[in-house]
């Protein structure tokens, strides 16, 4: 199995800074053939289920707003929220799609310092 | 309208079989690249994939569980049902299905459109 490793397991930002959210893989996720890397991003509030925010590493889901960004290759990828929202604290996970079986990363809580 | 629904019984008993049905409008299984899977979240815990079906009915499930699995889909009646085997205290969680959209170069990829789930309890 692929592993995803989140880092760190959570972290305070202030509102209005950045929030950078690291996702490691076992093995690399990108796929030559078509140049891409195979992880997502999702958001979880408390009582609700993930949303998604981020696939293909850096596509932004429609309707997500513009300070959710994504980047990466390999086996490093990042999420960064360029201006913490009130609305942003939440869990972040990151799942790759490469291979059988799906995995998710442990997860990220974020908090408003 | 809410796009997937889950159901079934909040509470099994050890060693008994879950049934979770996955209701869905607003999009049909038939569509070519279409999949729903199911998804599963212990409480206070991170996400694990069980299973997934596609639109030709081909299917996948998570290997450490894979014995123990059976997902199916009706696309006339826009369902899909995923059977656990043997369920025990550690199964507990919220049961999530999600769909899984048309997405050239993957046979996994992400999902775009979840449930609110459903939480199962397995206890005697």
């Amino acid at each position: 199995d692929i592993v995803m490793t989140q880092s760190p397991d959570s972290l305070a930002v202030s509102l209005g800074e950045r929030a950078t959210i690291n996702c490691k893989s076992s093995q690399s996720i990108f796929y030559s053939a078509y140049n891409k890397n195979y992880v997502t991003w999702y958001q979880q509030k408390p009582g609700q289920p993930p949303k998604l925010l981020i696939y293909w590493a850096s596509t932004r889901e429609y309707g997500v707003p513009d300070r959710f960004s994504g980047s990466g290759s390999g086996t490093d990828f990042t999420l960064t929220i360029s201006s913490l929202q009130a609305e942003d604290a939440a869990v972040y996970y990151c799942q790759q799609y490469y291979t059988n079986p799906i995995t998710f990363g442990q997860g990220t809580r974020l908090e408003i310092k | 309208q809410v796009p997937l629904k889950e159901s079934g019984p909040a509470l099994v008993k050890p060693t008994q079989t879950l049934t979770l049905t996955c209701s869905f409008s607003g999009f049909s299984l038939s569509a070519t690249g279409m999949g729903v899977g199911w998804i599963r979240q212990p409480p206070g815990k991170a996400l694990e994939w069980l299973a997934l079906i596609y639109w030709d009915d081909d299917k996948r499930y998570n290997p450490s569980l894979e014995s123990r699995l059976t997902i199916t889909k009706d696309t006339s009646r826009s369902q899909v049902v995923l059977t656990m085997a043997n369920m025990a205290p550690v199964d507990t969680g919220t049961y999530f299905c999600a769909r899984k959209p048309s997405s050239e170069g993957s046979a996994y990829s992400w999902f775009d459109l979840w449930g609110q789930g459903t939480l199962v309890a397995v206890s005697s």
